[in-house]
């Protein structure tokens, strides 16, 4: 099936740092990837949309200028953290959905600002 | 905003019964639901799909109802097994391509 890749698995650094995550689809090309934040026993919160070749939607309250999203191919996407900061820490998780497909998940990235 | 709810946040069952979790949603424009199982430490494995023209869809050991009337989607489990300890969510999204909204999620524990 669908697989979509997620690296790194887990970031520790400090704060203040900027941090990247990329995800990639492996078989498919991914028309579409979504990024999405999940706090402990809590459910998966809808940062923003990423299409291919153009600048990424981000929902109400998420800050573009924190974190900048990158779609520059079809197999590729990435989310930088700018300046994190401990409230920061959480667990990132992309999809990617090519056409007439469901959303396929990564493993997530767990990032823990010092 | 609507967003896609559950009733339950914790659901124990016996290993080999069947399992049912519910999932209460308030978009009545909603097309598209989507039920996904999420283990500790990974990100959501898709289990079934479907879509708002039907009202019940079968898969492998589960089997999604949807009750447009009362805005109500159920996921049933059959045969519980140990493998399917997890937390399970709802979504519901407008087709395969957009984005999709998650509901709060259901941890079902299996009872040995």
């Amino acid at each position: 099936g669908a697989v979509v890749s997620q690296h790194p698995s887990r970031v520790i650094c400090k704060s203040g740092t900027s941090v990247k995550i990329e995800c990639r689809s492996l078989d498919f090309q991914a028309t579409t990837m979504f990024w999405y934040r999940q706090f402990p026993k809590q459910s998966l919160m809808l940062m923003a949309t990423s299409n291919e070749g153009s600048k990424a939607t981000y929902e109400q309250g998420v800050e573009k200028d924190k974190f900048l999203i990158n779609h520059a191919s079809l197999t590729l996407s990435t989310l930088t953290v700018t300046s994190a900061h401990p409230e920061d820490s959480s667990f990132y998780i992309c999809s990617a959905t090519g056409r007439n497909s469901p959303q396929h998940f990564g493993d997530g990235t767990r990032l823990s600002i010092l | 905003g609507e967003s896609v709810g559950l009733h339950l946040p914790t659901l124990s069952v016996q290993e080999g019964d069947n399992s049912i979790i519910n999932c209460a949603y308030s978009n009545s424009a909603s097309d598209y639901f989507i039920w996904y199982k999420q283990e500790s430490g990974k990100g959501p494995q898709f289990i079934i799909d479907i879509r708002s023209n039907m009202d019940k869809r079968q898969g492998q050991r589960v089997t999604v109802l949807l009750n447009k009337t009362v805005k109500h989607l159920s996921l049933q489990i059959a045969a519980t097994q140990p493998g399917d300890s997890a937390v399970y969510f709802c979504a519901e999204g407008g087709n395969r391509d957009d984005k999709i909204i998650f509901g709060k999620g259901t941890r079902l524990h299996i009872l040995p």
